[in-house]
């Protein structure tokens, strides 16, 4: 049983550049949320999606955007990188909750480094 | 989603319990209490939740008082791969709801 999978592992990128992440869910999970971690922080909400929208938001601006596909995977595209973009993204899939129950734990990949220089 | 406190940094000797405290005052009747840890450069793992029960699970047990405004994590036999950042959430179930991390615990386990 596959866990939650991430693409790339490590990027580098340039200020004004755009980049593009990826996430597969673990198998049998639907939805999909996104974070950012930066360095000595705890991960902060980007943005979660179900059945190809976004449900929910955190504070972030509009560079940052998002995709569901139909088997569920996902890509986090962010425009206009700036420095402060650097961080740990992570990806975490869970089961709508109106079908886990109280078990919607949300299982975490192991992220993708960007570095904006 | 109601605020948690922790201490930002606790020893544990090895084979010695790691009791890890979460005060979170403000919680609501409809939210749990999650714990998750983060070992260096990896994604968070999950480990535990409860709403008002003491819970227990191959990994570790959760304690929470009974007005339910802290709780304990507790790893029975601490290893050295128990290592890491421990955070204390609380969330509502309904609708898929975000975790909201604070900065945790570092926990460290002395050999």
């Amino acid at each position: 049983d596959a866990g939650v999978t991430q693409s790339p592992t490590h990027l580098i990128k340039t200020r004004g550049q755009q980049v593009t992440l990826r996430c597969s869910p673990k198998s049998g999970h639907d939805t999909v949320s996104w974070y950012q971690q930066a360095l000595g922080q705890g991960p902060q909400f980007i943005f979660q999606y179900y059945e190809e929208e976004e449900r929910q938001r955190g504070n972030f601006p509009d560079r940052f955007s998002g995709h569901q596909f139909p088997n569920y995977s996902s890509e986090l595209n962010v425009n206009a990188l700036l420095l402060g973009d650097s961080a740990l993204y992570l990806c975490a899939s869970s089961l709508v909750a109106e079908i886990s129950g109280r078990n919607n734990e949300q299982f975490f990949g192991p992220g993708t480094r960007l570095t904006v220089l | 989603d109601a605020k948690t406190t922790q201490p930002p940094s606790m020893d544990c000797a090895e084979g010695r319990a790691a009791n890890l405290p979460c005060n979170h005052s403000t919680i609501s009747g409809n939210e749990y209490v999650y714990w998750y840890r983060q070992i260096h450069s990896q994604g968070p793992q999950y480990i535990i939740h409860g709403l008002k029960n003491n819970e227990t699970n191959e990994m570790a047990s959760l304690i929470i008082t009974e007005d339910r405004k802290s709780s304990t994590l507790i790893l029975p036999h601490a290893t050295l791969r128990d290592t890491a950042v421990y955070y204390c959430i609380v969330r509502s179930n309904f609708g898929n709801e975000k975790l909201t991390f604070g900065t945790g615990t570092r926990l460290t386990i002395i050999p």
